[in-house]
């Protein structure tokens, strides 16, 4: 049983980067079975896919959202069992809750089995 | 403009069958596997139907969903006042390669 908890600044300067980390335990970021997900929830709307990450310890792949694409960065640290979203040029649209979430398969099939309870990210001066 | 188009809402009293569509295209439900989650006001989605028509374990058989052609159902036997929740739909869109939720719909149990 996966359980997965983010972490990060929950107030973001516009223009600014969001950094945010997800904390896996009871399994491996390495694992051959996951990808690793970030969603994201503005306030009383629907979700988003923000992009999926896969990394085995010899080989990886990576998933954007094409509308996100050019500002996400996502990366793995399995010393810390750890993966991580970058979002830069950060704007008020992207006030919203961000999940992370274990992807079970290819990162092309949205099967998110696992998720984290979600962190509250505002975009404010 | 929505790619996958969801009721924003639906209701049914205690002991009805409630069926949540979900409409898309050739690009995405048409070629690949429809998924289903379920979300509680201030919580994390959870998964409710894999592969179209599959169950993780737990989740009880009175959800059950199906799939066809260009669109998707999710039905809900047995109606309990503790399904009253938001419901998604989720695809891999081929053409604008991206996972794709469904507007959500809100389901009443009155």
């Amino acid at each position: 049983q996966l359980q997965l908890q983010e972490s990060g600044p929950g107030l973001v300067k516009p223009s600014e980067t969001l950094s945010l980390t997800c904390t896996v335990s009871g399994g491996s970021v390495s694992s051959n079975d996951y990808y690793w997900a970030w969603i994201r929830q503005p306030p009383g709307k629907g979700l988003e896919w923000i992009g999926s990450i896969f990394y085995n310890g010899n080989s990886g792949n990576t998933y954007h959202n094409p509308s996100l694409k050019s500002r996400v960065t996502m990366s793995v640290d399995s010393s810390k069992n750890q993966f991580s979203l970058r979002l830069s040029s950060m704007i008020a649209a992207d006030t919203a809750v961000y999940y992370c979430a274990a992807e079970w398969g290819s990162g092309s099939s949205p099967r998110f089995d696992y998720w984290g309870q979600g962190t509250l990210v505002t975009v404010s001066s | 403009q929505l790619v996958l188009s969801q009721p924003p809402s639906a209701s049914g009293t205690p002991g009805q069958r409630v069926t949540i569509s979900c409409s898309g295209s050739s690009s995405n439900i048409r070629s690949n596997n429809v998924y289903w989650y379920q979300q509680f006001p201030g919580t994390a989605p959870k998964l409710l139907i894999y592969r179209n028509n599959q169950r993780p374990s737990g989740v009880p058989d009175r959800f059950s969903g199906s799939k066809s052609g260009t669109s998707a159902s999710l039905t809900i036997s047995g109606l309990r006042s503790e399904d009253e929740a938001d419901y998604y739909c989720a695809v891999w869109d081929d053409s604008l390669t991206v996972v794709m939720f469904g507007g959500g719909t809100k389901l009443t149990v009155l």
